[in-house]
């Protein structure tokens, strides 16, 4: 079954310290892929995406991620984290799932937390 | 414009009932998904609905259903609850499938 592997469930960090979290998936066919985050008691956020173009994406608030299609990767990273950027990550990617169907399927997190 | 909303943010049932959870998609998003957090499994997918039709389902028991409307609110219900139902329940929208979506609060749902 196609799938999104996010190896680590947990990170901790210091605080100014570089972070990578990783994300792979199986698939064939192009796709797209998405960073979520959810901060305690919330929904997700959207952090950044690729949907084509410039295999390189960055968002807003310093973290960006890297489309690698031969390793069929996305990893995530920031150069130095802060304390609000504790949350939990999610990787997505919309996979082919049958019938002409695409369907939105998620790593199963990793929660980053920042150490002051 | 206003994200996606939707109600109740949370509720409690017991065991054998059934519940409706709804969502208002953001303005012009035709599509809209729902997603079961719990700790153990994660995220996963229950169903996606696009102009009133269901279009995918995740591997849910019939128990789990759904609905949309022509405004593109949507509804799911869960008939005869158990245990195991109490999750986060998540919907999320987009202007089409495949688009990106943007998600609600969520509805924490427990079931005693």
């Amino acid at each position: 079954a196609q799938s999104v592997t996010q190896l680590d469930s947990q990170v901790p960090v210091f605080e100014e310290a570089p972070v990578e979290l990783r994300c792979n998936y199986s698939s064939s066919v192009s796709v797209y892929l998405f960073w979520y985050v959810q901060y305690p008691n919330q929904g997700l956020q959207l952090l950044l995406k690729y949907l084509s173009g410039s295999t390189l994406v960055e968002s807003i608030n310093g973290f960006e991620a890297e489309f690698n299609k031969s390793q069929t990767s996305f990893h995530l990273r920031k150069p130095s984290v802060h304390i609000s950027d504790t949350a939990e990550y999610f990787c997505a990617v919309t996979l082919f799932s049958g019938a002409g169907s695409y369907q939105l399927t998620f790593g199963k997190g990793t929660k980053l937390s920042v150490i002051p | 414009k206003a994200g996606v909303t939707q109600t109740p943010r949370y509720l409690i049932k017991t065991r054998g009932q059934q519940v409706t959870l709804s969502c208002s998609p953001i303005s012009g998003h035709r599509s809209v998904s729902w997603y079961q957090q719990t700790p153990g499994q994660g995220l996963q997918f229950l169903f996606e609905y696009f102009s009133e039709t269901q279009r995918n389902k995740g591997n849910f028991p019939g128990r789990f259903s759904g609905r949309q409307f022509s405004n593109s609110r949507s509804e799911m219900n869960v008939s005869t609850l158990e245990l195991g139902d109490s999750a986060l329940y998540l919907c999320a929208s987009s202007y089409r499938p495949r688009d990106e979506q943007f998600f609600g609060p969520g509805t924490r749902l427990t079931v005693l």
